[in-house]
C-alpha cells in the first residue's frame, strides 16, 4: 500500500553517464514534484507536473529532463552526470489543485552518488 | 521569489523540555505553512501545517503559531521525547493561482533530544 514509490533506492555511477529515476504514486493525485536534497540537507524544488503537463521548472541544468507518461508517474532523466549531482532526489505528490488539499507526500528518496 | 529563513540550525534539549524552531518568509502572498519532520535516512513527513487565516494550531504536543504581519511562524514541541530527534523543515507556499503548490523550504533544524 505504498503511496509514493521511487526506484532505484540507491544509484552509484560514474561521471558522464546517463541515468533515470522513476516515481509512481497510487494516491490518485494530479500533481507531482521532484526535489533535490543536497549534502547539507537543503531541500529545493526542481520540477512539477500537473496531469502530465510541466508547470514548475526551476533553474535546473538542462541535463535534467523530467517526463510524465501519465499522472501517476513522473520520471527524471539525467544526462552527463557530474559530481555535483550527487544528492538525494525526492519525488512528491499532491491532491488536485482545486481540492484545497495542500499536503505533499514524499517518496522514500533515491540516493545518487556520482564518482 | 519566496525566501524562507529557519533558526536555529541545531537545537539540543533534555527530554521533557520544550523546543522552539522559528522561520521567517519574504513573500507576503504566501498563505500555507507546513512543517516536515525527516528522520535519518527517511523521507520528509508532514507533522503540522497552518494557513494564513489562522494564528495558531495545535496537535497534541506540537503547535504552530503564525504572525502574518511580521512574516514569521514557529514550531513548538512540548514534553520532548528522544523519538522527536530528527531534522525539522519549515516551508511556505501560495495556495491557488499559478504557484501550483510550490514549497520553499527553510534550511532545516537538527533537533536532538537527550534522554
Amino acid at each position: 500500500d505504498t503511496a509514493v514509490s521511487q526506484t532505484p533506492k540507491y544509484l552509484v555511477t560514474q561521471m558522464g553517464n546517463d541515468k533515470s529515476i522513476k516515481c509512481e504514486q497510487n494516491l490518485g493525485h494530479d500533481t507531482m514534484y521532484w526535489y533535490k536534497q543536497d549534502s547539507k540537507k537543503f531541500l529545493k524544488i526542481m520540477f512539477s507536473y500537473n496531469n502530465k503537463e510541466l508547470i514548475i521548472n526551476e533553474t535546473v541544468p538542462n541535463r535534467f529532463s523530467p517526463k510524465s507518461p501519465d499522472k501517476a508517474h513522473l520520471n527524471l532523466h539525467i544526462n552527463s552526470l557530474e559530481l555535483g549531482d550527487s544528492a538525494v532526489y525526492f519525488c512528491a505528490s499532491r491532491a488536485p489543485l482545486a481540492g484545497g488539499q495542500e499536503t505533499q507526500y514524499f517518496g522514500p528518496g533515491t540516493r545518487l552518488l556520482v564518482l | 521569489g519566496e525566501n524562507v529563513e529557519q533558526h536555529p540550525s541545531t537545537l539540543s534539549v533534555q527530554e521533557g523540555d520544550s523546543a522552539v524552531i522559528k522561520c521567517t518568509y519574504s513573500d507576503s502572498a504566501s498563505n500555507y505553512f507546513p512543517w516536515y519532520k525527516q528522520e535519518l535516512g527517511k523521507r520528509p513527513q508532514l507533522i503540522i501545517d497552518i494557513r494564513s487565516n489562522v494564528g495558531e494550531k495545535k496537535d497534541q504536543r506540537i503547535a504552530v503559531t503564525l504572525n502574518k504581519t511580521a512574516k514569521h511562524f514557529s514550531l513548538h514541541i512540548t514534553e520532548t521525547q528522544p523519538e522527536d530527534s530528527a531534522v525539522y523543515f519549515c516551508a511556505a507556499s501560495r495556495v491557488g493561482g499559478t504557484s501550483y503548490g510550490k514549497l520553499t523550504f527553510g534550511q532545516g533544524t537538527i533537533l536532538t533530544v537527550h534522554p
